[in-house]
């Protein structure tokens, strides 16, 4: 399996409470993602990184924002969490420009917003 | 843009039972296709890939043919068991480019 991580893997948070998920990779990955996983919509892309301090928009990305300040660490902040952010977040990462693009997924963090 | 059309579940087999599962994609060029599997409570694993058209993915049993001419990659297995229970989802990335393209999961249930 490939080493990711993500933590916490269960948060129950308050509406209007920043909160910030934690993907770390041992791959040595360039590339980095944070998915959304809903019942009835798949998997939506939120945001990604193509680097260290390079990210960009997924389809999904109003309300949050990410950082990428190593290659191991990819966080994702919720500024301000409403109860639409309640969800299934999961990490991946990628060589998507040396391989074939395939990516490998984290375990999940299950986000509750009340 | 590229897309994926999964056949709609959910799909409920019994043990032993032979497994098909549709996948069709809408893409320019010459994509890489695979089938994920995603646990109960888990994230999605890699199931097999193929990366050219004729190329045959396999893993765990499951097999699919990366078939330009019908734009298909559908998932099979002879004999499935109670174990394979899961969310399968087909995907495509274009060569180079950074982003995966999913179609919506297909939800299996395999009963004794």
């Amino acid at each position: 399996d490939a080493g990711i991580t993500q933590s916490p893997r269960h948060k129950v948070t308050e509406t209007g409470t920043p909160v910030t998920l934690r993907c770390h990779q041992t791959e040595n990955h360039r590339y980095m993602y944070w998915y959304r996983q809903d019942p009835g919509h798949g998997l939506r892309l939120i945001h990604y990184s193509y680097g260290v301090k390079d990210t960009d928009k997924g389809e999904v990305s109003d309300g949050y924002s990410v950082s990428r300040s190593k290659t191991e660490d990819f966080l994702l902040t919720l500024e301000s969490a409403t109860s639409s952010q309640t969800s299934v977040y999961f990490c991946a990462i990628s060589e998507a420009d040396r391989g074939s693009g395939e990516q490998y997924f984290g375990p999940g963090t299950r986000l509750t917003v009340t | 843009g590229d897309s994926v059309t999964q056949m709609e579940g959910p799909v409920t087999l019994s043990e032993e039972a032979f497994l098909t599962i549709n996948c069709t994609y809408t893409a320019t060029g010459y994509p890489s296709l695979f089938w994920y599997v995603q646990y109960p409570g888990e994230g999605l694993q890699l199931l097999l890939k193929a990366t050219k058209a004729d190329d045959k993915g396999s893993n765990k049993g499951f097999e699919a043919t990366y078939r330009k001419e019908t734009t298909s990659f559908h998932l099979e297995k002879g004999s499935v068991q109670v174990s394979d229970s899961a969310v399968y989802f087909c995907a495509l990335s274009q060569q180079g480019a950074q982003k995966l393209v999913f179609g919506q999961g297909t939800r299996l249930t395999i009963n004794p």
